[in-house]
């Protein structure tokens, strides 16, 4: 039983233009949200985060917004770059202002950006 | 400064078998976290160490088991290893009893055959 899904295993996108990935989640209790990329090799690096009291948050070209009523949150990035190519984990947390040891994972969503 | 160094990176044991990975946090870190990634899967979270104390334990069986050093470091022991135990070994480290921000490790790669 998947608490936190992402139904969209790739996506593709060409360079300049607006990449968004979608996650979706079951459990209510969760109220903290996490964006992690991972390259090959690598393990996941931090993107951004936001919290159950806000519906977006914004960082540079990346921006995540939370609707709470639908259980779905997104990742928008704009412009897309060829660097931006990886896996992007969706996770959340029921720990808010606590420990982040505890995350739970959707499977990941491989974005490809093409120059 | 250097980030999460996990061993070894590789590695390929047989059915039965123990093996035990090795992790050191992030300079400042003091909370050890452990997660098993399968192949097309996202992280699944194992367990939590901090204070040299297991904090909070994910859907694991008992063969999964763990330590922390009194310098954070942490080892990860699986025992009676099961062609189903293959996957990548994540370590997260975090500061501020986990309430700072999870930085990753690169992973074991532990091959069960």
């Amino acid at each position: 039983d998947q608490q936190v899904k992402q139904n969209s295993p790739s996506l593709s996108v060409q360079e300049g233009r607006i990449s968004i990935l979608n996650c979706d989640y079951t459990n209510s209790m969760f109220d903290y949200f996490l964006w992690y990329k991972k390259y090959p090799a690598e393990g996941p690096t931090f993107l951004i985060s936001i919290s159950s009291i806000k519906d977006k948050n914004e960082d540079g070209r990346f921006t995540v917004f939370l609707n709470k009523s639908a259980k779905h949150l997104s990742l928008h990035i704009v412009p897309s770059q060829p660097g931006d190519s990886a896996v992007y984990f969706c996770a959340a947390s029921a720990e808010y202002g606590g420990s982040q040891g505890n995350l739970i994972f959707g499977k990941g969503t491989k974005l490809s950006v093409k120059p | 400064d250097a980030g999460v160094t996990q061993s070894p990176t590789h590695l390929i044991k047989t059915r039965g078998q123990q093996v035990t990975l090795r992790c050191s946090p992030k300079s400042g870190h003091d909370t050890v976290s452990w997660y098993q990634q399968a192949l097309g899967q996202g992280p699944q979270f194992i367990f939590q160490y901090y204070e040299e104390e297991e904090r909070q334990r994910g859907n694991f069986p008992d063969r999964f088991s763990g330590h922390q050093f009194p310098n954070y470091s942490s080892e990860l022991n699986v025992n009676a290893l099961l062609l189903g135990d293959s996957a990548l070994y994540l370590c997260a480290s975090a500061a501020g009893a986990g309430t700072g921000e999870l930085f990753f490790g690169e992973g074991s790669r532990l091959t069960v055959l």
